[in-house]
């Protein structure tokens, strides 16, 4: 079936740095992918659709210019955290759609300090 | 405005007993509908998912859910619940909007099956 890799699993940055994360779909190539935020015993939130070769699309009161999104390929989407603070800690989840349906990476927990 | 409702926050069993959460959503047009579980400490896992044909749809590990489209409801049961069915649940509906299919998630119902 698809496999979707995220890296790092965990990350632990100093506020006002910058965290890449990497979101590979490993053998199929996905035009469209989604990140997603997940904090303590919540929901996932849509973030963004990362469409490569193009812009990502963000959602309603995410902002673009915190949470950079780069789709350079069709195996390859990062979300770059700039500029991070305490209150970015999260669990940070992407997704990619292929003929499976939604596959999902494992997640990566950014803990800001 | 568009949503995915799970009406049961957390919900704690037995073992053996039955269950079922509800979902429901208010999007129109045609949608995909699925059901997902987050085990403690894991990612999320796939347990059934209705595109179209028979609206009862038979997942892993025993679970099924039922699509009513007039009661814009896809609810997820399972006829015996084990200690091992303790985690969060998901509901979420692939939906076109903004001329983009997006896949939104509902707030999650906790399970917690005591033994």
């Amino acid at each position: 079936g698809a496999v979707v890799s995220q890296h790092p699993s965990r990350v632990i940055c100093k506020s006002g740095t910058s965290v890449k994360i990497e979101c590979r779909s490993l053998d199929f190539q996905a035009t469209t992918m989604f990140w997603y935020r997940q904090f303590p015993k919540q929901s996932l939130m849509l973030m963004a659709t990362s469409n490569e070769g193009s812009k990502a699309t963000y959602e309603q009161g995410v902002e673009k210019d915190k949470f950079l999104i780069n789709h350079a390929s069709l195996t390859l989407s990062t979300l770059t955290v700039t500029s991070a603070h305490p209150e970015d800690s999260s669990f940070y989840i992407c997704s990619a759609f292929s003929l499976s349906g939604y596959t999902f990476g494992s997640g990566t927990r950014l803990t800001v300090v | 405005a568009q949503s995915v409702s799970q009406h049961n926050h957390h919900v704690i069993l037995s073992e053996a007993a039955s269950l079922e959460l509800g979902c429901n959503y208010s999007y129109g047009g045609t949608v995909n509908l699925f059901w997902y579980v987050q085990y403690p400490g894991q990612h999320l896992q796939l347990l059934l998912k209705y595109f179209s044909g028979d609206p009862l749809v038979k997942g892993i590990k025993g679970f099924e859910a039922e699509f009513i489209k007039s009661k814009f409801s896809f609810n997820l049961r399972k006829p015996s619940v084990q200690w091992s069915d303790t985690a969060e649940y998901f509901c979420a509906v692939n939906a076109r909007m903004d001329s983009s299919y997006k896949l939104i998630f509902g707030s999650g119902t906790r399970l917690l099956v005591r033994p």
